[in-house]
């Protein structure tokens, strides 16, 4: 099974800054990362499929980058809804595996 | 807008079975494979099964190959998860997503089911 190891598990930031996510994948997924966004009370959302591809309507403050083992989600200039968890997830491969998260929080 | 609404969870014994739902609005049902993934407490999220557009293929994690069977219902937009002899470790929130490219479009918002004696 490909493991996925994300990065920070926890981060801390302000509004207006910006902050990086990084997931390393335990063999080469191509381009083929997934990246979601979870918060209390609403479904979850997927932000960037193909490692850097925004889904319809994911706001282009979003940027994905990346390709074999390592990848990165960035936030530009944060917004107070972007605060919740993160997860990436492999999608070149059955079985399908995520990242730990990363609980984005107010500073 | 499309939606997902999961149920038929609860409160189960270990060994026994329990069948999981899922009705599917706002989109052509029959042209999306779908999936089911899961959330233990306080836990990441984990990928349990698969099935193509038209059932003709499914994929299953390890932990529940020969226990579990998803399948469809295209006449009726319905998706299910047949979850038999069941454990402790299948206690979760179960999602029903849509999938396309081994990613997960739209979710829904989960179904808890509590394996306990």
């Amino acid at each position: 099974d490909v493991q996925m190891t994300q990065s920070p598990s926890y981060l801390a930031a302000s509004p207006g800054e910006s902050v990086s996510i990084s997931c390393k994948a335990s063999k080469s997924i191509n381009t083929y990362l997934a990246w979601y966004q979870e918060k209390p009370g609403k479904s979850n959302k997927i932000l960037i499929y193909s490692g850097s591809t925004l889904q319809s309507g994911t706001p282009s403050r979003f940027s994905g980058s990346g390709s074999g083992t390592d990848f990165t989600l960035t936030i530009r200039s944060l917004e107070p809804e972007d605060f919740a968890v993160y997860y990436c997830q492999q999608h070149n491969e059955y079985p399908l595996t995520f990242g730990s998260g990363t609980k984005l929080e107010i500073k | 807008e499309v939606q997902l609404v999961e149920s038929g969870g609860g409160l189960v014994q270990p060994g026994r079975s329990m069948k999981l739902s899922c009705a599917a609005s706002g989109f052509t049902f029959s042209n999306y494979g779908m999936a089911w993934v899961r959330q233990a407490p306080t836990k990441g999220l984990e990928w349990v099964a698969t099935i193509s557009y038209d059932g003709s293929s499914t994929y299953y994690r390890d932990s529940v190959k020969g226990r579990f069977t998803i399948s469809r219902d295209n006449a009726k937009s319905t998706l299910y998860l047949q979850m038999n002899s069941l454990r402790s470790e299948d206690t979760a929130t179960y999602y029903c997503t849509t999938t396309a490219l081994y990613y997960f479009d739209y979710w829904g918002q989960g179904v808890m089911v509590t394996v306990s004696s």
